[in-house]
Protein backbone atom coordinates (compact mmCIF):
# COMPACT_ATOMS: atom_id res chain seq x y z
CA UNK A 1 0.00 0.00 0.00
CA UNK A 2 0.99 3.25 -0.61
CA UNK A 3 1.08 5.82 2.23
CA UNK A 4 0.39 9.24 2.19
CA UNK A 5 2.28 11.05 -0.88
CA UNK A 6 2.76 14.87 -1.04
CA UNK A 7 4.40 17.22 -3.91
CA UNK A 8 6.81 18.56 -4.35
CA UNK A 9 8.89 17.75 -1.72
CA UNK A 10 10.39 20.99 -2.14
CA UNK A 11 9.74 24.40 -2.55
CA UNK A 12 10.92 28.23 -3.21
CA UNK A 13 8.80 31.26 -3.46
CA UNK A 14 9.38 34.51 -3.39
CA UNK A 15 6.93 37.00 -0.43
CA UNK A 16 3.50 37.95 -1.80
CA UNK A 17 3.36 34.88 -4.47
CA UNK A 18 0.93 31.73 -4.36
CA UNK A 19 1.53 28.37 -3.98
CA UNK A 20 -0.25 24.76 -4.19
CA UNK A 21 0.54 21.94 -2.51
CA UNK A 22 -1.12 18.43 -3.04
CA UNK A 23 -1.64 15.16 -1.15
CA UNK A 24 -3.02 11.78 -1.71
CA UNK A 25 -4.14 9.95 0.96
CA UNK A 26 -3.27 6.14 1.75
CA UNK A 27 -6.35 4.49 -0.29
CA UNK A 28 -9.34 3.94 1.66
CA UNK A 29 -8.97 7.17 4.06
CA UNK A 30 -11.38 9.43 3.20
CA UNK A 31 -10.43 12.38 5.30
CA UNK A 32 -7.28 14.94 5.22
CA UNK A 33 -5.93 16.95 7.34
CA UNK A 34 -3.09 19.39 6.91
CA UNK A 35 -0.92 20.65 9.36
CA UNK A 36 2.07 23.34 9.73
CA UNK A 37 5.46 22.55 11.17
CA UNK A 38 7.51 25.81 11.74
CA UNK A 39 11.31 24.81 12.44
CA UNK A 40 11.80 23.73 16.15
CA UNK A 41 7.97 23.83 16.71
CA UNK A 42 5.40 20.75 16.86
CA UNK A 43 3.13 20.64 13.90
CA UNK A 44 0.23 23.32 13.94
CA UNK A 45 -3.23 22.26 13.03
CA UNK A 46 -4.68 23.95 9.91
CA UNK A 47 -7.60 22.38 8.07
CA UNK A 48 -9.31 18.38 8.31
CA UNK A 49 -11.48 18.09 5.24
CA UNK A 50 -13.70 14.34 4.74
CA UNK A 51 -15.85 14.31 1.69
CA UNK A 52 -15.05 17.62 0.17
CA UNK A 53 -16.27 19.46 2.82
CA UNK A 54 -14.09 21.71 5.82
CA UNK A 55 -14.91 19.91 8.93
CA UNK A 56 -12.57 21.43 10.91
CA UNK A 57 -9.77 24.80 11.29
CA UNK A 58 -7.35 26.04 12.76
CA UNK A 59 -6.20 29.58 13.90
CA UNK A 60 -4.54 30.41 10.64
CA UNK A 61 -5.79 33.43 8.22
CA UNK A 62 -7.98 33.62 5.56
CA UNK A 63 -5.15 33.57 2.91
CA UNK A 64 -4.91 29.94 3.53
CA UNK A 65 -7.12 27.20 2.38
CA UNK A 66 -7.80 24.16 1.20
CA UNK A 67 -10.20 21.69 -0.85
CA UNK A 68 -10.70 17.59 -1.51
CA UNK A 69 -11.29 16.07 -4.44
CA UNK A 70 -13.96 13.38 -5.10
CA UNK A 71 -10.91 11.01 -5.31
CA UNK A 72 -10.42 11.98 -1.55
CA UNK A 73 -6.78 13.83 -2.74
CA UNK A 74 -6.72 17.60 -1.06
CA UNK A 75 -4.68 20.73 -2.39
CA UNK A 76 -3.25 23.15 0.41
CA UNK A 77 -3.45 26.88 -0.94
CA UNK A 78 -1.47 29.75 0.76
CA UNK A 79 -2.01 32.98 -0.57
CA UNK A 80 0.42 36.47 -0.36
CA UNK A 81 3.36 34.69 1.05
CA UNK A 82 4.99 35.46 4.07
CA UNK A 83 8.70 35.59 5.30
CA UNK A 84 6.97 33.39 8.14
CA UNK A 85 4.96 30.58 6.42
CA UNK A 86 7.95 29.07 5.58
CA UNK A 87 7.73 25.74 7.17
CA UNK A 88 6.95 21.89 6.33
CA UNK A 89 3.35 21.42 5.27
CA UNK A 90 2.64 17.76 6.63
CA UNK A 91 -0.63 15.98 5.64
CA UNK A 92 -2.52 13.41 7.31
CA UNK A 93 -4.91 10.84 6.01
CA UNK A 94 -7.09 8.80 8.71
CA UNK A 95 -10.62 7.49 8.41
CA UNK A 96 -12.97 10.47 9.57
CA UNK A 97 -15.16 8.99 12.55
CA UNK A 98 -12.65 5.94 13.68
CA UNK A 99 -9.30 7.31 14.19
CA UNK A 100 -8.04 3.83 15.78
CA UNK A 101 -8.76 2.01 12.66
CA UNK A 102 -5.57 2.72 10.83
CA UNK A 103 -4.53 5.50 12.81
CA UNK A 104 -3.95 8.93 11.49
CA UNK A 105 -0.87 8.34 8.82
CA UNK A 106 1.45 11.31 7.82
CA UNK A 107 3.46 12.43 4.55
CA UNK A 108 6.76 13.07 4.29
CA UNK A 109 5.95 16.54 3.80
CA UNK A 110 6.63 19.63 1.47
CA UNK A 111 9.30 22.07 2.28
CA UNK A 112 8.43 25.71 1.86
CA UNK A 113 10.94 28.40 1.59
CA UNK A 114 9.37 32.20 0.96
CA UNK A 115 12.12 34.28 0.44
CA UNK B 1 -6.98 26.75 24.44
CA UNK B 2 -5.83 23.01 24.73
CA UNK B 3 -2.05 22.70 24.73
CA UNK B 4 0.23 19.93 25.68
CA UNK B 5 3.34 20.14 27.27
CA UNK B 6 6.80 18.44 26.62
CA UNK B 7 9.11 18.96 29.92
CA UNK B 8 12.16 18.34 28.53
CA UNK B 9 13.53 20.42 24.84
CA UNK B 10 17.21 17.99 24.30
CA UNK B 11 17.65 15.34 26.54
CA UNK B 12 21.42 13.48 25.68
CA UNK B 13 21.54 9.44 26.95
CA UNK B 14 24.48 7.23 26.73
CA UNK B 15 23.24 4.26 25.08
CA UNK B 16 21.33 1.35 27.25
CA UNK B 17 20.34 4.27 29.73
CA UNK B 18 16.93 4.26 30.19
CA UNK B 19 14.16 7.41 28.97
CA UNK B 20 11.33 8.60 29.84
CA UNK B 21 9.66 11.96 28.30
CA UNK B 22 7.28 13.98 30.00
CA UNK B 23 4.19 14.79 28.28
CA UNK B 24 1.25 16.67 29.96
CA UNK B 25 -1.85 18.01 28.46
CA UNK B 26 -4.70 20.55 29.38
CA UNK B 27 -8.17 19.54 28.78
CA UNK B 28 -10.83 17.91 30.89
CA UNK B 29 -12.61 16.21 28.39
CA UNK B 30 -12.16 12.91 26.57
CA UNK B 31 -8.62 12.48 24.97
CA UNK B 32 -6.66 10.09 22.36
CA UNK B 33 -3.31 10.04 23.41
CA UNK B 34 -0.13 10.15 20.77
CA UNK B 35 3.34 9.84 21.08
CA UNK B 36 4.79 9.90 17.36
CA UNK B 37 8.26 10.65 16.10
CA UNK B 38 10.73 11.76 13.42
CA UNK B 39 14.12 10.70 12.70
CA UNK B 40 16.35 12.86 10.73
CA UNK B 41 15.21 13.37 6.99
CA UNK B 42 12.55 11.56 7.60
CA UNK B 43 8.33 11.59 8.15
CA UNK B 44 6.46 11.65 12.13
CA UNK B 45 5.80 8.24 12.47
CA UNK B 46 3.51 6.49 14.78
CA UNK B 47 5.26 4.95 18.25
CA UNK B 48 1.91 4.86 20.29
CA UNK B 49 -1.34 5.29 20.84
CA UNK B 50 -3.91 5.46 23.87
CA UNK B 51 -7.70 5.30 22.86
CA UNK B 52 -9.10 3.35 26.08
CA UNK B 53 -8.67 0.75 28.35
CA UNK B 54 -5.19 -0.51 29.91
CA UNK B 55 -3.36 2.92 31.03
CA UNK B 56 0.38 1.03 30.11
CA UNK B 57 0.63 1.00 26.55
CA UNK B 58 3.28 -0.68 24.82
CA UNK B 59 4.07 0.74 20.99
CA UNK B 60 6.97 -0.17 18.36
CA UNK B 61 10.50 -0.37 19.09
CA UNK B 62 10.38 -1.33 22.74
CA UNK B 63 8.46 2.12 23.83
CA UNK B 64 6.18 1.86 26.29
CA UNK B 65 3.45 5.04 27.76
CA UNK B 66 1.10 5.44 30.75
CA UNK B 67 -1.76 7.41 30.80
CA UNK B 68 -2.52 9.11 34.25
CA UNK B 69 -5.61 10.52 33.80
CA UNK B 70 -5.36 12.49 37.36
CA UNK B 71 -2.28 14.05 36.37
CA UNK B 72 -3.49 14.91 32.76
CA UNK B 73 -0.13 12.58 31.59
CA UNK B 74 1.11 10.04 29.45
CA UNK B 75 4.94 10.03 29.85
CA UNK B 76 6.75 8.08 27.24
CA UNK B 77 9.73 5.41 28.59
CA UNK B 78 12.52 2.95 27.09
CA UNK B 79 14.37 1.13 29.22
CA UNK B 80 17.07 0.97 27.50
CA UNK B 81 17.89 3.55 24.17
CA UNK B 82 20.01 2.65 21.37
CA UNK B 83 21.35 4.80 19.15
CA UNK B 84 19.52 4.67 16.40
CA UNK B 85 16.67 5.81 19.43
CA UNK B 86 18.31 9.41 17.97
CA UNK B 87 15.26 11.57 16.77
CA UNK B 88 12.85 14.28 17.90
CA UNK B 89 9.75 12.73 19.89
CA UNK B 90 6.66 14.57 19.74
CA UNK B 91 3.50 13.90 21.99
CA UNK B 92 0.01 14.84 20.61
CA UNK B 93 -3.53 14.81 22.12
CA UNK B 94 -6.75 14.58 20.02
CA UNK B 95 -9.80 16.17 21.67
CA UNK B 96 -13.07 15.11 21.03
CA UNK B 97 -14.26 17.61 19.62
CA UNK B 98 -16.49 16.95 16.20
CA UNK B 99 -13.44 16.64 13.98
CA UNK B 100 -10.09 14.88 14.33
CA UNK B 101 -7.83 17.92 15.28
CA UNK B 102 -4.02 17.05 17.06
CA UNK B 103 -2.26 19.04 19.16
CA UNK B 104 1.45 18.80 19.54
CA UNK B 105 3.76 19.56 21.88
CA UNK B 106 7.53 21.41 21.10
CA UNK B 107 8.64 18.31 20.90
CA UNK B 108 11.70 16.42 22.40
CA UNK B 109 14.97 15.79 20.60
CA UNK B 110 17.20 12.99 22.26
CA UNK B 111 20.35 12.19 21.65
CA UNK B 112 21.68 8.72 22.15
CA UNK B 113 25.63 8.68 21.97
CA UNK B 114 27.04 5.25 21.57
Amino acid sequence: DAGVTQSPTHLIKTRGQHVTLRCSPISGHKSVSWYQQVLGQGPQFIFQYYEKEERGRGNFPDRFSARQFPNYSSELNVNALLLGDSALYLCASSFPTAPERGGYTFGSGTRLTVV
Amino acid sequence: AQSVSQHNHHVILSEAASLELGCNYSYGGTVNLFWYVQYPGQHLQLLLKYFSGDPLVKGIKGFEAEFIKSKFSFNLRKPSVQWSDTAEYFCAVMMNTGFQKLVFGTGTRLLVSP
